[in-house]
Parts: C-alpha cells; structure tokens; sequence
C-alpha cells in the first residue's frame, strides 16, 4: 500500500483566513481523492484530483472555497478558503491503490476554524 | 447514499470473544466493497476488501461476508484484542464510481 503524509496534521485557524493542505505519497498515483470528515460523522468525497486535468468536485462543493492543486503524480493540495466555524473538520487525502479498486488514506489533517 | 448520522453505533465486546459488525449497503449495482478501520486520530485503514461475485472472504483474524439478496455486508473480527478498538466503515462502490461510505460502528473492547 501507499505511504501518504498530510502537512499540517492538525492547525487552528481564524474565519476568514485560508489554510492549504498538503498531501505527498511515497509513490506515483492515478487517481488522489480529498475527503472531509465531520465530528463523529463519516466520510464525504469533496474532489477527485487527476494531474494535469481540473478536479471533479462532488455535489456541494465548489472550487472557489475548495480549490485543489494536482502538479504531479506524488503531490496534491487542497485549499480551505475563506473559514467558517462550519469548516472545522478533518480533511483526509485519499489514493487509489494501483491494483484493483483499493483505496489507501492519509492521517488527515484535523482543522479547527475560531 | 451517503451516510447521515451524528451518534454512530456502538458495540462492546468482550476481549477475546468475536465481534461481527454490519453493515447495509444502498446500491443493488455496487460491486466493490470494502472495511475501513480508523483509530482515534487517525485515518482509515484498509482492513479487507470483497467483490460482488464472492459472499465470502478471510484474512488474518477477520472475514468479510456479503449477501447480496439483503444488500447486506458484515465483518467478523475474531478473538479480539484492544488495538481492535476503533470505529469501522464499510464502504461501496459501482465501476469506476466513487466510493461511498457508511456511517460507521464503533466497536469497543472491554478487558
């Protein structure tokens, strides 16, 4: 399985302020995928991020307040604009295993908006 | 669907005795399913992983059953042990569909 790192893993941020996310994998991927999970709730898909191309943002997120960096097939970074309190959540990269439809994921970045 | 909920459900277990956790999935056409385990703190993990043309498969201390007729997908945790503790999602997916999580279990072990 990958080996992915998210930068920062945890930060406490002002509303109005943005924080950039980083994810790096130890391997080159396909496909890298950014999730939020809100307290004790489960995982919603924000984006699809393929290098080279725009992301595919899910339904009820856009790319003005999630925008989404792909410059390589390693690195990803993912945008939280703008923050609300309702922004406050953990914010997890995702990678496609390379075999199979296996789905590895980072340690999240849990983001507190004050 | 997407998974809804604030309290996730909860299971105690005794250490040592076997855990089943259930799960029902929401789309007839999904064909890929797979068990996430996630420590406090931490991001999932893949545990073990089935596909639609299979009802059962094991790996080291956990089996995965899927019944298909009752959209039902469960994993078997035997002899449990503390690190076991944490909260597990099923999640599913359709082709090349995005994966879909369900709202989760939390399975505590008692000592």
């Amino acid at each position: 399985s990958a080996v992915i790192s998210q930068k920062p893993s945890r930060d406490i941020c002002q509303r109005g302020t943005s924080l950039t996310i980083q994810c790096q994998v130890d391997s080159q991927v396909t496909m890298m995928f950014w999730y939020r999970q809100q307290p004790g709730q489960s995982l919603t898909l924000i984006a699809t991020a393929n290098q080279g191309s725009e992301a595919t943002y899910e339904s009820g997120f856009v790319i003005d307040k999630f925008p989404i960096s792909r410059p390589n097939l390693t690195f990803s970074t993912l945008t939280v604009s703008n923050m609300s309190p309702e922004d406050s959540s953990i914010y997890l990269c995702s990678v496609d295993g390379g075999r199979l439809d296996e789905q590895y994921f980072g340690p999240g970045t849990r983001l507190t908006v004050t | 669907g997407e998974s809804v909920g604030l309290h996730l459900p909860t299971l105690s277990v005794q250490e040592g005795d076997n855990s089943i956790i259930n799960c029902a999935y929401s789309n007839s056409a999904s064909d890929y399913f797979i068990w996430y385990k996630q420590e406090s703190g931490k991001g999932p993990q893949f545990i073990i992983d089935i596909r639609s043309n299979m009802d059962k498969r094991q790996g080291q201390r956990v089996t995965v059953l899927l019944n298909k007729t009752v959209k039902h997908l469960s994993l078997q945790i035997a002899a449990t042990q503390p690190g076991d503790s944490a909260v597990y999602f099923c999640a599913e997916k359709r082709g090349n569909e995005k994966l879909t999580f369900g709202t989760g279990t939390r399975l505590t072990i008692i000592p």
